[in-house]
This record gives C-alpha cells, structure tokens and sequence, in this order.
C-alpha cells in the first residue's frame, strides 16, 4: 500500500507553546488529508478534512483557531496545536488519501504530551 | 443518525478462530473497511467490502450484507500477535469515515 509519513511520533512541550505536526504522503498525491484525535480506548474521532489548496473542513465542536491544518501541497499537511495546554494531549492520526482512491492510508501516528 | 456498533471486547484461544461482527446505520454507503489497531500505534488497513458476500484474504476474511447493514471480520488460526482492536468503519455518501469504538480482542494462549 501506499505510504504516509507522519512525524515526529513523539512530543513532548510546555503549556502554552505550539507544536507541530507534519504529515507527508511519499508515493502518491494526496488531494485529501484527515486528521483525527485517539484517547485512550476509544476510537478514532475526526477533527478535520482537507483538501489540497483548501481550507480544511472542521468537525464540530473542533476550534479552528486552535487547531490549525494547513495542506499546501499535495504531499504534506500539517497540524499545527496552538498555545497547547494538558488537555490537549492525546495521540494525533493523519490519513491521506488519493483523488482515485478508496481507502486512506495512515501515519504512524504523534503522541503529544504537554506539561 | 450515524451509528457503527461493534462488541467492546472479545477474548479467543490462539490456534482458534473467532468472528468480530459491526453492524451498522449510515447515510449513504460507500463501502464497509476493518482496520487492526494495535495499542499505541496507528490503524493498518485490513479488508474493504462494497458489494455483499465474503472476502478472504490469508487468515482474515471480512463479510458484507448491505441489506442487513451488517458485516464481520473473521480471523482464522489465531496467533498472540493478533491481540488489538479490530476497528470497523462505513464510507457513507459523503465519502466520510464513520468509525465504530473498536473491538479489543485478547488472544489467550
């Protein structure tokens, strides 16, 4: 399958600063980026679509200032977690997925931590 | 409105087979995906169905009936490493993820 690079795998920062996190497709042309948020033993909720060239689609309940997505290129989206605070630790999932594609590919995931 | 229900845990012998079910109500469908979850780490894609009947692929076979909004998962020969969650998920007609909570299934020797 195709391949999606999600980096970096582990944060680690202070309350109050912003973190970012990159995620690149590198075999294939990604027209559409999902970003989603884990906590433990749950399952998978989507925070955000974007399209390349778009502004991003956010889910509801999602703050948009907060959470900034940009998808500039067809090979990288990034989320950026503004002024971060403890609650905003969780484990961050993008997905990518092709123009003629079905199936979305994963990053390996970013486990945020912020103290 | 939108619903994937899958059992919250399921325990199984290895060497053994077992069946995790997902039903499920959506708007629209665009075909049904399992993807395996081991803690920690990120999904990895297992099996898509879009039309109805049984899709084996090595140990793990996925089955689809729209008519019943219902699918499983079937994993032969168990092995320990096949402990994680098992997570079903709808395209609905947006083209949209519906992702069920996920099965944690334990593999006992």
């Amino acid at each position: 399958g195709a391949v999606v690079s999600q980096h970096p795998s582990r944060v680690i920062c202070k309350s109050g600063t912003s973190v970012k996190i990159e995620c690149r497709s590198l075999d294939f042309q990604a027209t559409t980026m999902f970003w989603y948020r884990q906590f433990p033993k749950k399952s998978l909720m989507l925070m955000a679509t974007s399209n390349e060239g778009s502004k991003a689609t956010y889910e509801q309940g999602v703050e948009k200032d907060k959470f900034l997505i940009n998808h500039a290129s067809l090979t990288l989206s990034t989320l950026t977690v503004t002024s971060a605070h403890p609650e905003d630790s969780s484990f961050y999932i993008c997905s990518a997925r092709g123009e003629a594609d079905t199936e979305a590919f994963f990053g390996q995931g970013t486990r945020l931590t912020v103290v | 409105g939108q619903n994937i229900d899958q059992p919250t845990e399921m325990t199984a012998t290895e060497g053994a087979i077992v069946q995790i079910n997902c039903t499920y109500q959506t708007s629209g469908f665009n075909g049904l995906f399992w993807y395996q979850q081991h803690a920690g780490e990120a999904p990895t894609f297992l099996s898509y169905n879009v039309l109805d009947g049984l899709e084996e692929k090595g140990r793990f076979s996925s089955f689809l009936s729209r008519s019943k909004g219902y699918s499983y998962l079937l994993l032969k020969e168990l092995q320990m490493k096949d402990s994680a969650s098992y997570l079903c998920a709808v395209m609905d007609s947006n083209y949209q993820l519906i992702w069920g909570a996920g099965t944690k299934l334990i593999i006992k020797p």
